[in-house]
């Protein structure tokens, strides 16, 4: 069983629909990360909270939306998605938020399926 | 810069021979390296970590890692391959970012393991 729960499990969407992605973590880390992951490649990182706040956007079109409601909870809001945004979506937490703890590893949940018609 | 290299695209072995899937580093100071295992439609599981202790890093499900800096390598092996090893491997290694660690994976290894 991991840590990190995803939900939901897979997602199917039309292009003009709009979606939201939901992670929850109890593990009292305070950092939280968004990563997306195509077939056969590793994940790729798209966001990054520290303290519930955006710290990295990596370049991610604004079609995606991340929210840190709270220290345990990460969204990740969808809207006008597009084919090729169909992929695995991962969301992880770890326990640092950089001051020299970047040992600390990141823990994974099982991510969401998403597959956008 | 961070970088990693996983000399290996897919691994096949049978079930009982010995594991060794490769990976090379680079990285402008100490390290922390990591492997994490990814089942199919599952999320990224970490087996064992590297952070500047004892060189041969024990992990779970028998694994195990030797970092050598002369070499920048961190394979990672295993005494004898179980059919529940079949899976994507990644090799990664952290740096301290703003506010987070920043990770850098390996294009990873497909383990392939034959009954």
């Amino acid at each position: 069983d991991t840590e990190v729960t995803q939900t939901p499990k897979h997602l199917v969407m039309g292009m003009t629909n709009k979606k939201s992605l939901k992670c929850e973590q109890h593990m009292g880390h305070r950092a939280m990360y968004w990563y997306k992951q195509k077939a056969k490649k590793p994940p790729e990182l798209m966001f990054v909270y520290s303290y519930e706040k955006l710290s990295i956007n990596e370049s991610v079109p604004s079609r995606f939306s991340p929210e840190c409601p709270n220290s345990s909870l990460l969204n990740l809001h969808l809207h006008a998605l597009q084919p090729e945004d169909s992929a695995l979506y991962l969301c992880a937490s770890s326990r640092n938020s950089g001051g020299g703890y970047s040992n600390q590893p990141q823990h994974f949940g099982d991510g969401t399926r998403l597959s956008i018609l | 810069a961070q970088s990693v290299t996983q000399l290996d695209s897919h691994v096949s072995v049978s079930e009982g021979t010995p594991v060794l899937l490769r990976c090379n580093y680079s990285s402008s100071y100490s390290p922390s390296l990591f492997w994490y295992v990814q089942h199919p439609n599952k999320g990224l599981q970490l087996l064992l970590k590297y952070t500047s202790a004892a060189t041969l890093v024990k992990g779970i499900n028998g694994f195990e890692a030797e970092f050598k800096k002369s070499e920048t390598s961190f394979h990672l092996t295993k005494p004898s391959a179980h059919m529940s090893d079949a899976a994507e491997y990644f090799c990664v290694v952290s740096e301290e970012g703003t506010g987070a660690n920043n990770l850098f994976f390996g294009t990873g290894t497909r383990l392939t393991v034959i009954p």
